[in-house]
């Protein structure tokens, strides 16, 4: 098992709609976990970081944590087409010593 | 606050030639990633520091990548001889090392082996 995964995509959606994006980890003992934006030919930049179990929003923007399941989410309301790019998970891997990003998944909002 | 600077930004080299690449992190970050990301994946760590020490170099090519971070602040990674597989964006990232912070990213450098 890869230690960070995510949706292969890609993932299109139309313009208003909720885009979610899903991460799973293989890591019991993480405690911190990262969305990051990466538009092409860019490097990435952050969106959010979780930390606890639950939501949290921003903006249009949610990350969802589920430490028991390991699986950690991003939910984009009301979707743009400058949303359109590729997300990457990053988790904090063995005890917060290895910062480890998942495949990413493009998503395309549709006009 | 300055981000983290790298360079070059774009180098096209012929396979078994050498290619050194520059990252200055952000101020008072102790914690500096190497990472290669290949074309449609996602970012692969090679090397991490912690001040001038090497704390993770599972995944690099010790055949032919090495990396070295000077008095625990610049970083420079060196590839010889490449191979076109080798062609990729090479990003460096800073952290600052207590709790659980995120990693700032430089722009990047773009390398291509023909």
């Amino acid at each position: 098992q890869k230690e960070v995964e995510q949706n292969s995509g890609p993932l299109s959606v139309p313009e208003g709609a909720i885009a979610s994006l899903n991460c799973t980890y293989s890591d019991r003992v993480s405690q911190s976990f990262f969305w990051y934006r990466q538009y092409s030919g860019k490097s990435p930049e952050l969106i959010m970081s979780i930390y606890s179990n639950g939501d949290k929003e921003d903006g249009r923007f949610t990350a969802q944590l589920n430490k028991a399941s390991q699986y950690v989410s991003l939910l984009i309301r009301d979707s743009q087409p400058s949303d359109s790019a590729t997300y990457l998970c990053a988790v904090l891997l063995n005890y917060g010593q290895n910062f480890v990003f998942g495949p990413g998944t493009r998503l395309s909002v549709l006009p | 606050e300055a981000g983290v600077a790298q360079s070059p930004r774009y180098k096209i080299i012929e396979k078994r030639q050498s290619v050194a690449f520059w990252c200055n992190p952000i101020s008072g970050h102790a914690t500096l990633y190497w990472y290669q990301q290949i074309l449609g994946q996602g970012p692969k760590l090679l090397i991490q520091f912690q001040n001038n020490g090497v704390v993770d170099d599972s995944q690099l090519p010790k055949d032919r990548f090495s990396a070295e971070r000077l008095k625990g602040v610049d970083s420079t990674l060196k590839i010889q001889p490449a191979k076109l597989e080798d062609s990729a964006v090479y990003l460096c990232a800073s952290r600052w090392v207590g709790g659980g912070t995120e990693a700032f990213f430089g722009q990047g450098t773009r390398l291509t082996v023909v």
